[in-house]
């Protein structure tokens, strides 16, 4: 069945350092994938998504390209700060388009 | 932000009561998530809905049950809680448009089942 995978955390960094995230996924065709943040006590936000394959979502300087031949969809960020420590979700809708299926996160702590 | 108010925000209840959680949305979508969230798991989807009194099952769907009956409503309910079922419980709704417009959640309900 549809599954998606990611790095277990939790994952600390200095601040100013670069970020990676990874995540693969399994799934039958080619879905939507996305890419989620939950701050503390929070829900989850969109972060950033992409449709389809070669597609780079991007926001607040975090970005992801949709890799079809490794089926990844690995967040990064060049400079992160302290106000980026949170966890990230990465997840894809099933071919059916209902239902949307999420990884177990990674909490990412960042110091000054 | 999308207009998604979840009740009760923190809830403490015993073995055996029956729980409801209401889930309310004025973006009047058509779809409607239930999910819970337990370290280690991630999300994990409980019901769905796509329309007034049209829900269908999620992968975590034992012990609980949900109802639509109007379309900015959605209840979710422990008939008999269990201590399993302490989690913390999130509603989301998909944006209109295309078929993989992505989630936007409310911010959760804490439930403790003693």
């Amino acid at each position: 069945g549809d599954s998606v995978t990611q790095m277990e955390g939790p994952v600390t960094l200095s601040e100013e350092a670069f970020l990676t995230i990874n995540c693969t996924y399994t799934a039958t065709g080619y879905p939507s994938l996305f890419w989620y943040v939950q701050y503390p006590g929070e829900g989850l936000q969109l972060l950033l998504k992409a449709t389809k394959a070669d597609d780079k979502g991007s926001n607040k300087g975090f970005e992801a390209t949709y890799r079809k031949e490794t089926t990844s969809f690995h967040l990064e960020k060049g400079s992160v700060q302290v106000s980026d420590s949170a966890v990230y979700f990465c997840a894809h809708y099933n071919n059916a388009g209902n239902m949307l299926t999420f990884g177990g996160g990674t909490r990412l702590m960042v110091k000054p | 932000d999308a207009g998604i108010t979840q009740s009760p925000r923190h809830k403490v209840t015993e073995t055996g009561t029956p729980v409801t959680l209401r889930c309310h949305q004025t973006e009047n979508h058509r779809y409607m998530y239930w999910y819970r969230q337990d370290p280690g798991h991630g999300l994990r989807l409980i019901h769905y809905s796509y329309g007034v009194k049209d829900t269908d099952k999620g992968e975590v769907s034992d012990g609980y049950s949900v109802s639509r009956s109007k379309t900015e409503d959605f209840l979710l309910t422990l008939e008999s809680a269990t201590s399993s079922q302490t989690s913390v419980y999130f509603c989301a709704i998909r944006g209109e448009g295309a078929y993989n417009s992505p989630l936007h959640f409310g911010n959760g309900t804490r439930l403790t089942v003693t």
